[in-house]
């Protein structure tokens, strides 16, 4: 399974970009990078995924290395709804070449300050 | 739209027992995946079921299997359930099978005494 890094917790202040990091060294050239989040006492919510170039959507952008070895999940203004442990997961592929699973890791608690 | 819904929302069983929890994907969706979350870990897959069809498998022992019916709600069945079963159950839907997004049901926690 491909596995990636992530910091066990952050801190951050309400209305402030938070980064989080994800190494990924041994990402192969097919491996989509996706990050999702879980809310206190709530299944996975998907936040954003990619492959090679940068991505934003309404919740958060997903910067990715040249090399693919490192992604940056940001969120440009932090809010109290947005403390959960969020997850950087390369997509697996399971069987076939066409299904997939996903590998989470333990993840990074975001604490979000008033 | 309704979103994935799963039931039981809690559940205690003995060990020893048989479980069978369920889950409904978002209407359109084909395919379902079931993980399993132990307190303080990430979730863990478990299976994956693409057009009826068992696609992938994680590893957990025998005593789990699953099945997806022809309207593509799916079955989680434990036997023989251990205390190590203890754990939130989630099921997640997407409409293919490598779609990028998963969309996660809240989950069936099942405590094992």
């Amino acid at each position: 399974d491909a596995k990636t890094t992530q910091p066990n917790s952050m801190e951050s202040n309400e209305e402030e970009p938070v980064h989080l990091p994800c190494n990924h060294s041994t990402i192969s050239g097919t491996d989509y990078i996706h990050w999702y989040r879980q809310l206190p006492s709530q299944g996975p919510e998907y936040v954003i995924h990619g492959l090679t170039s940068n991505v934003n959507n309404r919740m958060a952008s997903l910067a990715i290395a040249e090399d693919r070895k490192s992604s940056t999940l940001i969120l440009h203004r932090a809010t109290l709804r947005d403390a959960a442990v969020y997850y950087c997961i390369l997509r697996d592929v399971i069987s076939g070449g066409s299904n997939y699973k996903l590998t989470f890791g333990k993840g990074t608690l975001l604490t979000v300050n008033p | 739209d309704a979103g994935v819904t799963q039931s039981p929302t809690h559940l205690i069983k003995t060990r020893g027992q048989h479980v069978t929890l369920r889950c409904s994907p978002i209407s359109g969706h084909k395919s379902v995946s079931w993980y399993q979350q132990v307190l303080g870990q990430g979730p863990q897959f478990i299976f994956q079921y693409y057009e009826k069809e068992e696609r992938g498998r994680g590893n957990f022992p025998d005593r789990f299997s699953a099945r997806q019916f022809p309207n593509y709600s799916s079955e989680l069945n434990v036997n023989a359930l251990l205390l190590g079963d203890s754990a939130l159950y989630l099921c997640a839907s997407s409409p293919g099978s490598w779609e990028g997004e998963q969309y996660f049901g809240p989950g069936t926690r099942l405590t094992v005494t």
